[in-house]
């Protein structure tokens, strides 16, 4: 079993739309949560990150960690082209120097 | 600051060549990682480096060698490609201060192609 499991879409929305991002993870330790976003032949960049469980909001962005269930979301609001992207789930546990990442989401918003 | 630079940026090697990608960061950061990303494998780690002169084996380091002779490069090397290696590697970087979360800064990538 993987460390952290993410559905690859591709997932197509249009303009405006919610958009919802979900990983789930199998060990317990985890307590940081990242969702990076990368651009088309580019490096990943941190979107946003979270500490054990509860929400995060930045903009248009909420990231949500439920400890209890090992399962995380992002949710991008009012969604623009300029979100197409692929967005990776990541996660480390506090004395851990590894990072754990999800396979990536696809996403195409449609103008 | 040009934050985490890698070189070459695109490369074709033949079966059984030799070379070495390398990794430079201008953050002053204690650990550095080598990653590869695959369609649908994500990011996977190789080798990280948690300071100078230290290395330490990922999920998938076969294959590859480390080195960490300076703080700010950490290369990346493969003594005898193989097709399966044909990937996208990511260098990335953050600082190893006490506190309990810092951010990994990711360079732009080397395409490589092992024919």
């Amino acid at each position: 079993q993987k460390e952290v499991e993410q559905d690859p879409g591709p997932l197509s929305v249009p303009e405006g739309a919610i958009v919802s991002l979900n990983c789930t993870y199998s060990n317990s330790a985890f307590q940081y949560f990242m969702w990076y976003r990368q651009y088309s032949r580019k490096g990943p960049e941190l979107l946003m990150y979270t500490y054990s469980s509860g929400n995060k909001e930045d903009g248009r962005f909420t990231a949500q960690v439920d400890k209890s269930s090992k399962y995380i979301s992002l949710f991008i609001r009012d969604s623009q082209p300029s979100d197409s992207a692929t967005y990776l789930c990541a996660m480390t546990g506090g004395a851990g120097n590894q990072f754990y990442f999800g396979t990536g989401t696809s996403l195409t918003v449609i103008p | 600051n040009a934050g985490v630079t890698q070189t070459p940026k695109f490369r074709v090697l033949k079966t059984g060549q030799s070379m070495t990608l390398l990794c430079a960061q201008d953050m002053n950061h204690e650990y550095m990682y080598w990653y590869r990303q695959d369609p649908g494998m994500g990011l996977r780690l190789i080798h990280y480096s948690v300071g100078e002169g230290t290395t330490a084996k990922g999920e998938v380091p076969d294959g590859y060698n480390v080195s960490r002779l300076k703080k700010q490069n950490f290369l990346l090397g493969l003594e005898s490609a193989a097709p399966s290696q044909t990937s996208v590697y990511f260098c990335a970087s953050r600082t190893g201060t006490r506190r309990s979360y810092n951010e990994q800064f990711f360079g732009p990538g080397t395409r490589l192609t092992v024919l």
